[in-house]
């Protein structure tokens, strides 16, 4: 499709598990973000790359949390020894040009921590 | 440290009315970036506009206007008409110097009634 796609749309996982979250950008957009949005809050940065690389991860709230773009395209978001607190909607988002601002989002990946 | 603040949790109003959503932002960067979000139950965020901080002018677009102000560090967005479609959540969000890394407000959600 042309927009941006994510897998699973609904993931429901027990505490304790390992997740991944995959989000397939618009194709040529270099720079790819992910954002985790709780219920009734804004979007929150977790990390951005450009290319393959992670320009700022500033925003991963701890080790169990990883993301990888190893060939600068499709970008996993890994979740290790899943708690109840990392239930939210985790959106992805791409971009072509920097200067413009705008971002592209996916509908997002809900992850439910039982 | 950034902040966005939007004080109105939810709006709702009748078709053909004209709103205005508030958005007050704290940032002690000389260089930052306002942006406009909506996003419609779908789920997906969509770019509505994004303004640096050196360009104060107001900005119109079809039922769209924008108010940026320095002074009072507000950034309202205003929808003339209203119409039942533009029934979404709005987010307002600031960035960074190179407008990569986004903090977003909580959101205003607007109902439109018929």
């Amino acid at each position: 499709g042309a927009g941006v796609s994510q897998t699973p749309s609904n993931k429901v996982t027990e505490k304790g598990k390992y997740v991944e979250l995959r989000c397939d950008p618009i194709s040529g957009h270099t720079a790819l973000y992910w954002y985790r949005q709780s219920l009734g809050q804004g979007p929150e940065f977790l990390i951005y790359f450009q290319g393959t690389g992670a320009a700022d991860d500033s925003g991963l709230p701890n080790d169990r949390f990883f993301a990888v773009r190893p060939e600068g395209s499709v970008s996993t978001l890994k979740i290790q020894r899943t708690e109840r607190g990392d239930s939210a909607v985790y959106l992805c988002a791409s971009s072509a040009r920097l200067d413009t601002g705008e971002l592209f989002f996916g509908e997002g990946s809900r992850l439910t921590v039982l | 440290a950034q902040k966005v603040t939007q004080a109105q949790t939810e709006i709702s109003v009748v078709e053909k009315e004209d709103v205005t959503l508030d958005c007050v932002y704290e940032t002690r960067d000389t260089t930052y970036y306002l942006f406009w979000y909506k996003q419609p139950p779908s789920g997906e965020l969509v770019f509505l506009i994004r303004r640096n901080s050196f360009d104060e002018q107001n900005e119109i677009s079809g039922r769209y206007s924008w108010n940026f102000q320095k002074s009072t560090s507000s950034f309202n967005f205003t929808i003339t008409a209203s119409q039942v479609v533009d029934s979404a959540v709005y987010f307002c969000a600031l960035s960074t110097w190179d407008g990569q890394k986004l903090v977003f407000g909580q959101g205003t959600r607007l109902t439109i009634n018929p």
